[in-house]
């Protein structure tokens, strides 16, 4: 079936170490993003790309990293300079297009929730 | 830019009773709202949207809603709530499509559906 895999589910990391979410997706979407949510604060934007081998970055990019080398995959790193790591981390993509008629709603995957011990 | 407010934390509805979650939206242009569902510690799941058209728009799960351009709302009702309905609920706005897709959400109504 067609869908987005995020992995690992669950991953614990010590303060100073680097760790990297895995976002898949066999959709054939142009656009993939990463969002974080914490609680009581809904979702907020880290990353996005809309074409391989270029990302924008979000509302709260600081501390993150990604790259986009297949159209298929979007992995996030989540740096040693990320002040509060802890969070649940959910990746989507949807479709390109231009007007109105072409804007399609977001698939997400199961999401990665990431503690810092 | 675009932002969503959803006022109520939480919503509580004994099963059976007509379910609202409110929300209200800002934005330059014309609005492409949404609705998503959150189920614990899983992702996002579309619900429903509304691009142009009719005010009315049905989703998934018996789910439907209203836009109200004059209100500035996009309210989501179900007339008949389940207990399986009891989750997390986002709305969502854009006023670009497609790719260029930078949705605000709102923080989300925890809906309780009580047996």
């Amino acid at each position: 079936d067609g869908g987005i895999t995020q992995s690992p589910k669950y991953l614990f990391r010590k303060e100073g170490q680097n760790v990297t979410l895995s976002c898949e997706q066999n959709l054939n979407h142009d656009a993939m993003y990463w969002y974080r949510q914490d609680p009581g604060q809904g979702l907020r934007l880290i990353y996005y790309s809309q074409i391989v081998n270029d990302f924008q970055k979000g509302d709260i990019a600081e501390g993150y990293s990604v790259s986009r080398e297949k159209k298929e995959s979007f992995p996030l790193t989540v740096t040693s300079a990320q002040k509060n790591p802890t969070a649940f981390y959910l990746c989507a993509s949807t479709t390109m297009g231009t007007g109105r008629e072409s804007a399609g709603e977001l698939f997400f995957g199961e999401g990665s929730r990431l503690t810092v011990l | 830019a675009q932002s969503v407010a959803q006022p109520e934390d939480q919503v509580n509805v004994a099963e059976g009773n007509p379910l609202t979650v409110k929300c209200t939206y800002s934005v330059s242009g014309n609005p492409y709202l949404f609705w998503y569902v959150q189920y614990p510690n899983r992702g996002l799941q579309f619900l429903l949207k509304y691009i142009t058209g009719d005010n009315l728009v049905k989703g998934s799960y018996g789910f439907e809603a209203e836009f109200n351009k004059s209100q500035t709302s996009f309210h989501l009702k179900k007339p008949s709530a389940l207990v399986s309905d009891s989750a997390l609920y986002f709305c969502a706005v854009s006023s670009t499509g497609g790719g260029n897709n930078r949705l605000a959400f709102g923080k989300g109504n925890q809906v309780v559906v009580i047996p």
